[in-house]
């Protein structure tokens, strides 16, 4: 597609139980990147991909969190057992190459709310 | 570490206002300084950048300078108009590890 395309744009669901989100970067991008982007906390860098590989994981807020890319291409970000801080704007971006991490292209985030 | 304070919104405006939204930063090393834009309802967008201190980005009549000195980049328009309505992120890049955005600044502009 011409952008960065994320699923489900909007996922409420309740507490203890698991969630999969989905992004889709522009065709060619090598890197990927998540961030989270919570209520008065401004956006919080989860994780990148380059390719398919994550150097840095630190970035996750708990071992609840885990991603993975396949093919160099679409991103999976699960949440297991979620809890309600977990409801945020979930945002993913691509870019060419993660030395060109700035010019990246976001998509429009998926909203999850932990009842 | 690196992090980036903002002016915290909502900030309002007349339209045809002078705007200027503050934006500090602590980073190692040189940075490069980005703003970026979120329209409603849209994903977040690049609206300018600078790679080292004296740079001026600019972009849809916004500009912001690259101040060392006092690691500033204050983000700067001479006549708003209501489609400038947004929430704007500064941001920093120190590297590979993605970005570092400050909280944002939600910018609404009256008619």
């Amino acid at each position: 597609g011409a952008g960065v395309s994320q699923s489900p744009s909007n996922k409420v669901t309740e507490k203890g139980k698991d969630v999969e989100l989905r992004c889709d970067p522009i065709s060619g991008h090598t890197a990927l990147y998540w961030y989270r982007q919570s209520l008065g906390q401004g956006l919080e860098f989860l994780i990148y991909f380059q390719g398919n590989s994550a150097p840095d994981k630190s970035g996750l807020p708990s071992d609840r969190f885990s991603a993975e890319r396949t093919g160099g291409s679409v991103s999976t970000l699960t949440i297991q057992r979620t809890q309600q801080e977990d409801s945020a704007v979930y945002l993913c971006a691509s870019s060419a190459d993660y030395l060109q991490g700035a010019k990246a292209f976001f998509g429009q985030g998926t909203r999850l709310t932990v009842v | 570490g690196n992090s980036v304070t903002q002016m915290e919104g909502p900030v309002t405006l007349s339209e045809e206002a002078f705007l200027t939204i503050n934006c500090t930063y602590t980073a190692t090393g040189y940075p490069s300084l980005f703003w970026y834009v979120q329209y409603p309802g849209e994903g977040l967008q690049l609206l300018l950048k600078a790679t080292k201190a004296d740079d001026k980005g600019s972009n849809k009549g916004f500009e912001a300078t690259y101040r060392k000195e006092t690691t500033s980049f204050h983000l700067e328009k001479g006549s708003v108009q209501v489609s400038d309505s947004a929430v704007y992120f500064c941001a920093l890049s120190g590297g590979a590890d993605g970005l570092t955005f400050g909280k944002g600044t939600h910018l609404i502009i009256q008619p």
